[in-house]
């Protein structure tokens, strides 16, 4: 099946720090990404869609300019948690939906653990 | 506002039993259901889905059943499985669109 890589698995950083996450998928193309944000015993919380080659679509209360999103390839996706705080600290998990497949065919990457001290 | 309940946050089975797990929506453009399987600190993995247009879906243990006048999917698994243990979320989306709505999840434990 279809693979969808993290990276880093966990990351641990001081408060005010940048992080960058990477989401990339290994075997086929993904014009569209998804950034979810998962919470201690909470569904997943949908962030942002990030389509190739254009600007991230942002969920409401989500902060375009604090979680940066670039889509610049086909098959890689960054998500950077800008100045991170404590209140950041969660799982981040993206998706990615495969391009010459239907749209509700999307392949979760392992996730990313963010702990901001 | 949660379109997809969960209202279940866990469920304990004994292994070779029937695992139940229910699923809520309030959206009724929802077209297309999906469940998947997640252990800790993974990302999920899919497990069977199921278009409105149909009611049932079977893959090996996994069953999924539709009711859209009462807006509810269930999967059951069945026999369980002590490996079948892991948090389970059902999906719900509009095709063609792209956005996917998560339940809070059921955790599952099959007590061998």
């Amino acid at each position: 099946g279809a693979v969808v890589s993290q990276h880093p698995s966990w990351v641990i950083c001081k408060s005010g720090t940048s992080v960058k996450i990477e989401c990339r998928s290994l075997d086929f193309q993904a014009t569209t990404m998804f950034w979810y944000r998962q919470f201690p015993k909470q569904s997943l919380m949908l962030m942002a869609t990030s389509n190739e080659g254009s600007k991230a679509t942002y969920e409401q209360g989500v902060e375009k300019d604090k979680f940066l999103i670039n889509h610049a390839s086909l098959t890689l996706s960054t998500l950077t948690v800008t100045s991170a705080h404590p209140e950041d600290s969660s799982f981040y998990i993206c998706s990615a939906r495969d391009s010459w497949a239907g749209a509700d065919t999307q392949y979760f990457g392992p996730g990313t653990r963010l702990t901001v001290l | 506002d949660q379109q997809v309940k969960q209202n279940s946050p866990s469920l304990s089975v004994q292994e070779g039993r029937i695992s139940i797990l229910n699923c809520d929506y309030t959206n009724s453009m929802f077209d297309y259901f999906l469940w998947y399987k997640k252990y800790p600190a993974e990302g999920p993995t899919f497990l069977i889905s199921i278009s409105s247009i149909k009611d049932k879906n079977e893959d090996g243990r996994f069953t999924v059943f539709l009711n859209k006048s009462a807006k509810h999917l269930s999967l059951h698994i069945v026999p369980s499985q002590p490996g079948d243990s892991a948090v389970y979320f059902c999906a719900a989306l509009t095709r063609p669109g792209n956005q996917f709505y998560f339940g809070t999840g059921t955790s599952l434990t099959v007590i061998p």
